[in-house]
């Protein structure tokens, strides 16, 4: 597509429902980020794709996050038994990294975000 | 760890004046810094991007630097709009490779008054 798609935009859910957060990437795109933006808070990473394996995902808050990639291209962040806590916009970016190559600019092109909401 | 900090919080100014954005990292050893834009409810559009072997990088009225042994970047504005109002984030990617995240600093909002 012309840019990184993410769904839903909005999401409101009870505390201890379980969500998952989609995020389709710029077609041809390898390496796929997701990032947490909380209210006043600066942008948090949460985990980061090279085609279908994440080298780092580290900054997965808890054992109720969990994110996967399929075919290369589209993500999906799960969040199981939400908490308050967890109300954030969740922003995904997409660049275009060869597998292997370790020089380039790496520019990353992000998504609109899905604002999530746990009540 | 990296730590990114960037001055002021906010900054409020009549259109047409020059301004400067303030960004510092603790760990020099990066690999590149980003400069990005937000608007309210949209993503983040990257504005310049300064691999850590260049001093700055220039598009249209705004125009980066970088002192990597410093630990700092400035983001130059000149002649300010009020279409310039949005959050301005500084990041940077840490280690010797393109590979892996942005460490983002906490932005500073910026509006211009017509």
């Amino acid at each position: 597509g012309a840019g990184v798609s993410q769904s839903p935009s909005n999401k409101v859910t009870e505390k201890g429902k379980d969500v998952e957060l989609r995020c389709d990437p710029i077609s041809g795109h390898t390496a796929l980020y997701w990032y947490r933006q909380s209210l006043g808070q600066g942008l948090e990473f949460l985990i980061y794709f090279q085609g279908n394996s994440a080298p780092d995902k580290s900054g997965l808050p808890s054992d109720r996050f969990s994110a996967e990639r399929t075919g290369g291209s589209v993500s999906t962040l799960t969040i199981q038994r939400t908490q308050q806590e967890d109300s954030a916009v969740y922003l995904c970016a997409s660049s275009y990294q060869p597998l292997g190559a370790s020089s380039g600019a790496n520019v990353l092109t992000f998504g609109a975000g899905s604002r999530l909401t746990v009540l | 760890k990296q730590e990114v900090t960037q001055i002021p919080a906010a900054l409020s100014v009549p259109e047409g004046e020059n301004l400067v954005l303030n960004c510092s990292f603790t760990d020099s050893a990066i690999y590149n810094l980003q400069w990005f834009r937000q608007d309210p409810g949209k993503g983040l559009t990257s504005l310049l991007l300064i691999q850590s072997s260049q001093r700055e990088q220039t598009s249209g009225r705004l125009n980066a630097s970088l002192d990597k042994s410093s630990g700092r970047s400035t983001l130059y504005i000149a002649a300010s709009q009020p279409g310039d109002s949005a959050t301005y984030l500084c990041a940077v990617r840490s280690g010797g490779t393109s590979y892996g995240k942005l460490t983002f600093g906490q932005g500073t909002i910026l509006t211009v008054h017509p």
